[in-house]
């Protein structure tokens, strides 16, 4: 059965602390990795990783995919209180019926005191 | 550019009631799903259409939920007869490319 793993469940930190998130794996016919941020209502993609060690930045967000390992990285430096959320890691699939389709996991909660 | 739009955002119902949830994709997005999100829990694709036709159910409780898609645009998810274990937030998401897919805002239900 496929996997999707997030660690740690939660996590408090203050602002202008660094934090690293973690997602580890398990699929069949892996294709992609992706981040999403979902604070109160829906989530919002962050990041697509379909290559390995090549690191994707957005301003203080970035991470990077091992698919040796099965396991990716979300790195946020100089937390700020506006990236209180819960982050979200999902794969997808490169064919078959699961073509399009992307398991979650279960998400880890940042929250962020001033 | 309009995004995915859901309707109702909160609904509460008794058990063993009907419920009955809209999506409006984002124009021109071929792709289509629902997922179901638990508290706690990340979302589980329950239905993924294609246009019209279904790409994958497997995880559809088809004895009491259904899933519609309407002319390749709208689409509605009814349950019936919901259970207290139905509570949840279900996500309607929309794509025109399969590894980016956008997000409503959700349906909040309750089942007491």
């Amino acid at each position: 059965e496929d996997k999707v793993v997030q660690s740690p469940l939660s996590l408090v930190v203050h602002e202008g602390d660094t934090v690293t998130l973690n997602c580890s794996y398990e699929v069949t016919n892996f294709r992609s990795l992706l981040w999403y941020k979902q604070e109160k209502k829906a989530p919002t993609f962050l990041f697509m990783l379909t290559s390995s060690g090549i690191e994707k930045k957005s301003g203080r967000l970035s991470s990077i995919l091992d698919k040796k390992e099965l396991f990716s990285i979300l790195n946020i430096t100089a937390t700020q209180t506006g990236d209180s959320a819960v982050y979200l890691c999902a794969v997808s699939y490169r064919g078959g019926t699961s073509y399009g389709k992307l398991t979650f996991g279960q998400g880890t909660i940042l929250t962020v005191h001033p | 550019e309009a995004g995915v739009a859901q309707s109702p955002r909160y609904k509460i119902i008794e058990k063993r009631q009907s419920v009955a949830f809209w999506c409006n994709p984002i124009s021109g997005h071929a792709t289509l799903y629902w997922y179901q999100q638990i508290l706690g829990q990340g979302p589980k694709l329950l239905i993924q259409f294609q246009n019209n036709g279904v790409v994958d159910d497997s995880q559809l409780p088809k004895d009491r939920f259904s899933a519609e898609r309407l002319k390749g645009v709208d689409s509605t998810l009814k349950i019936q007869p919901a259970k207290l274990e139905d509570s949840a937030v279900y996500l309607c998401a929309s794509s025109e490319r399969l590894y980016e897919q956008y997000f409503g805002p959700g349906t909040r239900l309750t089942v007491t």
